[in-house]
């Protein structure tokens, strides 16, 4: 399976932009970039995906880099509730999603 | 996005007893559905995939005996935990493939049945 590496934990303070990285050295032409994040006792929410350009929704923005071995997800001010655990995920084919150990976000008021 | 249901959203058994889960695509059909087991403080860990009119297939470790996955229709997925046992006490999660009109399917996940078997 193609392979994800993130840090454990990243803090932020409120109202700050966060840039969370992610490194796919292992990633094939095809797979699309997947982010996802959790919050306590909950399922995991679709925050956005990508497979070459830069990607903007309203929750967050992908920039994934020009050799796609990497990609950072921003968010450009940081909540309160945007604590959780933000997963980075490779879609091999459109097919199942495995998820490593992502990154526990701490955001300070 | 698209909504995703489970129910129930928690259940506590006794040992021995078997509990059923349902997952539901709420507003979009799911030709496909996974199920999820995640341990406290762990990630999700895939259990098996489930594809609507056909027999799941189980990740290398999940007893397909123990863990029944039935996809009946195109929105309803159930897993049932067959004589539970205190170490099946997990928060399992379920989701949906949307094969929407975007160039990728997206998957939806349902809120998570927290699953206590004492």
């Amino acid at each position: 399976d193609a392979k994800t590496t993130q840090p454990n934990s990243m803090e932020s303070n409120e109202e700050e932009p966060v840039h969370l990285p992610c490194n796919h050295s292992t990633i094939s032409g095809t797979d699309y970039i997947h982010w996802y994040r959790q919050l306590p006792s909950q399922g995991p929410e679709y925050v956005i995906h990508g497979l070459t350009s830069n990607v903007n929704n309203r929750m967050a923005s992908l920039a994934i880099a020009e050799d796609r071995k990497s990609s950072t997800l921003i968010l450009h001010r940081a909540t309160l509730r945007d604590a959780a655990v933000y997963y980075c995920i490779l879609r091999v084919n459109n097919n199942d999603m495995r998820f490593g150990a992502g990154t526990r976000l701490t955001v300070k008021p | 996005g698209a909504v995703v249901s489970q129910h129930p959203s928690w259940v506590i058994c006794k040992s021995g007893t078997s509990v059923k889960i349902e997952c539901r695509s709420l507003d979009f059909q799911a030709t496909t559905m996974f199920w999820y087991r995640q341990f406290p403080k762990q990630s999700l860990m895939l259990m098996a995939t489930s594809n609507e009119g056909s027999k799941a297939t189980y990740e290398q470790g999940v007893e397909k005996d123990k863990f029944l996955i039935n996809h009946a229709s195109l929105t309803l997925s159930t897993l049932t935990v067959t004589s539970a046992h205190p170490e099946d006490s997990s928060f399992y999660i379920c989701s949906a493939l949307d094969r929407g009109a975007s160039s990728t399917d997206t998957q939806y996940f349902g809120p998570g049945t927290r699953l206590t078997v004492l």
